[in-house]
């Protein structure tokens, strides 16, 4: 299975300012998501990142909040925006290959919090 | 539309002792089906993974699952619990129409006792 890595593993950061995280694949994939998981939570898909297209989010989440970018097919960006004290949550990214009967692969995630 | 309901939220086992995680789902097509375990501090792992073929599914460390249709169940078992179990688990299924998109459910923290 792909091997996914995820910058930074964690960070403490101030209200109001925005953070960048970086996954990277060492393989070209067909799909990228990014999930939030909120403390003592289960996951919820935050959007689909398309290369070379606008990410598709889903209910709930804006662009403008959680801004993505995915210029190749081994790399994608999630940035938090303006972050409250709510934002704290482990992001996770992960991979797959567009067909549902494949599983989706998983980073470690990044641990955010937010003071 | 699809959904999972993890039936309990925390199940605690004594080492050595059988484990079962129970998940139902709900679904409108014959659905692909998922088990993630998440270790504290760490990203989610596969388990195992049920596609339409055998019904008695066999994961890593020694999971299974098997799909049961008529009950709508897709339970995790072990016949031992080994200290090292201890993790959050999550039963997951696939949104159908090939978009490779997942619905997570709640969770499952299983506790394992020396």
């Amino acid at each position: 299975s792909a091997v996914i890595s995820q910058k930074p593993s964690r960070d403490i950061c101030q209200r109001g300012t925005s953070l960048t995280i970086q996954c990277q694949v060492d393989s070209q994939v067909t799909m990228m998501f990014w999930y939030r998981q909120q403390p003592g939570q289960s996951l919820t898909l935050i959007a689909t990142a398309n290369q070379g297209s606008e990410a598709t989010y889903e209910s709930g989440f804006v662009i403008d909040k959680f801004p993505i970018s995915r210029p190749n097919l081994t790399f994608s960006t999630l940035t938090v925006s303006n972050m409250s004290p709510e934002d704290s949550s482990i992001y996770l990214c992960s991979v797959g290959q567009g067909n549902s009967n494949q599983p989706q692969h998983f980073g470690d995630g990044t641990r955010l919090s937010i003071l | 539309a699809q959904s999972v309901t993890q039936l309990d939220s925390h199940v605690s086992v004594s080492e050595g002792t059988p484990v079962l995680l129970r998940c139902n789902y709900s679904s409108s097509y014959s659905p692909s089906l998922f088990w993630y375990v998440q270790h504290p501090n760490k990203g989610l792992q596969l388990l195992l993974k049920y596609t339409s073929a055998a019904t008695l599914v066999k994961g890593i460390n020694g999971f299974e699952a098997e799909f049961k249709k008529s009950e709508t169940s897709f339970h995790l078992t072990k016949p031992s619990a080994h200290m090292s179990d201890a993790a959050e688990y999550f039963c997951v299924v696939a949104v159908s129409g090939g978009y490779n998109k997942l619905i997570f459910g709640a969770g499952t923290r299983l506790a394992v006792h020396p």
